[in-house]
């Protein structure tokens, strides 16, 4: 098993231009999340789905942001139009919901520099 | 509102000596706390978590609710243990963790 799988693996793109970050996550997992990491504010969760339904969307910054899940085995976190201050490492992460150990299990990440 | 807080960004320690880094978290029900590590060019990986009460790579960790903290210990550091860790909170049947802003470890040899 692959585990959760992120592309593209880095991003470099100018101000204005529209990015759109790609998460597998791992097969029988019904849980996805997002994450922005940055020096200043860690791991930030912006988004999480159960059963591909968005369930909480608080951390979203603004509506430059969206997040879909068509199917439960893959989802989509995109910007547009991205900022400067938009560069970081997004993760997405995959869990079993309500199971008995629940653990959270992340991918590589996609570091994001915006120009 | 559930806040997860890591005083130190960064922590230095001697190769032998004990660590600890310090995890303190507010929230109002009961919590369940989590240790996450990312060891370089590796991914972000769990831990450990306070109700599996064990001890991994020789870390501990104990839920103080009187203190609310969550402090990771390990008596004797090694090399291996540098890398960024992150304490994490998750409300009691909530799928959602709230993490710190992490603490990253450095043994000096």
């Amino acid at each position: 098993d692959a585990g959760v799988i992120q592309s593209p693996r880095h991003e470099v793109t100018e101000m204005g231009q529209e990015v759109t970050l790609r998460c597998k996550p791992i097969s029988g997992h019904n849980s996805l999340f997002w994450y922005r990491q940055t020096m200043m504010r860690g791991l930030e969760l912006l988004i999480y789905f159960n059963n591909n339904v968005p369930i909480d969307d608080s951390g979203m910054p603004e509506d430059r942001f969206s997040a879909k899940m068509p199917n439960a085995s893959f989802s989509t976190l995109k910007i547009q139009p991205s900022e400067p201050r938009d560069s970081a490492v997004y993760f997405c992460a995959s869990s079993v919901a309500g199971g008995p150990v629940n653990e959270q299990f992340f991918g590589p990440g996609t570091r994001l520099t915006v120009l | 509102a559930q806040r997860v807080t890591q005083p130190e960004k960064l922590l230095s320690v001697f190769k032998g000596a004990p660590v600890e880094l310090k995890c303190n978290y507010s929230y109002s029900g009961s919590p369940e706390l989590f240790w996450y590590v990312q060891y370089s060019r590796q991914r972000l990986q769990l831990l450990l978590r306070h109700i599996s009460r064990e001890s991994i790579k020789g870390f501990t960790a104990d839920l103080n609710k009187g203190e609310t903290s969550f402090h990771l210990k390990k008596p004797f550091a090694q090399e291996e243990d540098s890398a960024m860790y992150y304490c994490a909170l998750r409300g009691f049947g909530n799928e959602k963790l709230t993490f710190g802003t992490g603490t990253r470890l450095t043994i000096i040899p």
